[in-house]
């Protein structure tokens, strides 16, 4: 059994443009969620989806936005990137009716 | 006031050792409490899970609840060079999956 992967690994932007990070979550896991992570802080929930749809959001402006897709793969996007947004980008995964969350190794975003 | 706080460490004990490690919250409605173990460069890995009030124990680690007081507790006996790492403790309440952590402790074990 995979677990979470996420792509790239590493990523380097300059501010103003666009990222998209990706995840495939672990197999049978129905429920996805982005957590934002700053160098010696704790993750920051960004969002989480449910069945292709946006289910719960934290304090995070639109210009974060994501996507599921019908086989539970899902998508972070982010948009007009600003030097704050330097972080560990991790996505979890949580199977059906648990609690738990199972994370990946995260994709290191860089905002020069 | 962040909502769950953590001694950022770092943490310093020498093997064998036992250590505690300490969370304190102040949402009531948090129901769920968890512990993460996050190495450098990587995700956090599940490490306990407690449901309320209570301990719980695995193997080396304990895990215990006060509701009444909003305090989290991790303990690790005979700690191993292998537990070096940052622990999160993240607690939720009933309404989906959001996980508020705290800012994490490191901890050295040193050989």
């Amino acid at each position: 059994e995979t677990g979470v992967t996420q792509s790239p690994t590493h990523l380097i932007k300059t501010r103003g443009q666009q990222v998209t990070l990706r995840c495939s979550s672990q197999s049978g896991h129905n429920t996805v969620s982005w957590y934002q992570q700053a160098l010696g802080q704790g993750p920051q929930f960004i969002f989480q989806y449910y069945r292709e749809e946006e289910n719960g959001r934290g304090n995070f402006p639109p210009r974060f936005s994501g996507l599921q897709f019908p086989n539970y793969s899902s998508e972070l996007n982010v948009n007009a990137l600003e030097l704050d947004d330097s972080a560990l980008y991790l996505c979890a995964s949580s199977p059906p009716g648990d609690e738990k969350l199972f994370f990946g190794s995260g994709t290191q975003l860089s905002v020069l | 006031q962040k909502e769950v706080e953590q001694d950022p460490g770092p943490l310093s004990v020498p093997e064998g050792a036992i250590v505690s490690l300490n969370c304190t919250y102040s949402n009531s409605a948090f129901q769920y409490f968890m512990w993460y173990r996050q190495y450098s460069r990587k995700g956090p890995e599940l490490l306990m899970y407690t449901y309320s009030s209570g301990n719980k124990e695995d193997g080396r680690f304990t895990a215990q609840v006060d509701k009444s007081s909003k305090y989290i507790s991790l303990f690790i006996r005979d700690s191993q060079p292998s537990d070096s790492a940052t622990y999160l403790c993240a607690p939720r309440n009933n309404a989906g999956n959001m996980l508020t952590f705290g800012g994490g402790t490191r901890l050295m074990v040193k050989p």
